[in-house]
């Protein structure tokens, strides 16, 4: 079993929609939680960067995370076609500066 | 653009071949992190090297080096490269230091490097 589960999609939703991506963990250590949106063939971009459950909010985007279920969620509001990249959640350990481990990624494509 | 740079974009190489990979992290960021992307892997974390010392190793074979020189920048050593060597690696970089502060664990990635090996 992978540390880190993230189902890899597709998914297409329509313009305006909101859009969500979850991952699910099997290590309680790890207490900081990323959210990196990767288009083809460039490098991952960090979009958000959380620390233990709650929310944080950055513009259209929603980060959620659930330490007691090991579930965290990425939302994303009036998704528009420029959001259409794969997605990866990561994560890291106590100490934050540690390795990130990743979801496989999910791929999004958000139809005009 | 992160701010962190990596040469060469993409490498073409033959099985056998030795390549080495550069990374130059953001300004002041004393962390860097090697990583492998491949299509049935996802992003493996190789390597993490902290102001010029190793730090961590994740799951890199053994004829994969690093090293991390005195002005910060990072070359990573693959040699005796296999067909399955070919992916891509990115190097990233955090401030990583020891004020506790989040915002220093955030780890910005480079453009990455395409390897093909024949």
């Amino acid at each position: 079993q992978k540390e880190v589960e993230q189902d890899p999609g597709p998914l297409s939703v329509p313009e305006g929609a909101i859009v969500s991506l979850n991952c699910t963990y099997s290590n309680s250590a790890f207490q900081y939680f990323m959210w990196y949106r990767q288009y083809s063939r460039k490098g991952p971009e960090l979009l958000m960067y959380t620390y233990s459950s709650g929310n944080k909010e950055d513009g259209r985007f929603t980060a959620q995370v659930d330490k007691s279920s090991k579930y965290i969620s990425l939302f994303i509001r009036d998704s528009q076609p420029s959001d259409s990249a794969t997605y990866l959640c990561a994560m890291s350990g106590i100490e934050g500066n540690e390795k990130l481990t990743f979801g496989t990624g999910t791929r999004l494509t958000i139809i005009p | 653009d992160s701010g962190v740079t990596q040469t060469p974009k993409h490498l073409i190489t033959a099985t056998g071949q030795r390549v080495t990979l550069r990374c130059s992290p953001r300004s002041g960021d004393l962390s860097v992190y090697w990583y492998q992307q491949s299509l049935d892997q996802g992003l493996q974390f190789l390597i993490q090297y902290y102001n010029g010392e190793e730090r961590a190793k994740g799951n890199i074979l053994e004829r994969f080096s690093a090293q991390q020189f005195p002005d910060l920048h990072s070359e990573l050593n693959l040699s005796s490269l296999e067909l399955g060597d070919s992916a891509l690696y990115f190097c990233a970089s955090s401030r990583a230091g020891t004020s506790g502060r989040i915002i220093d664990n955030e780890q910005f990635f480079g453009p990455g490097t395409r390897l093909t090996v024949l």
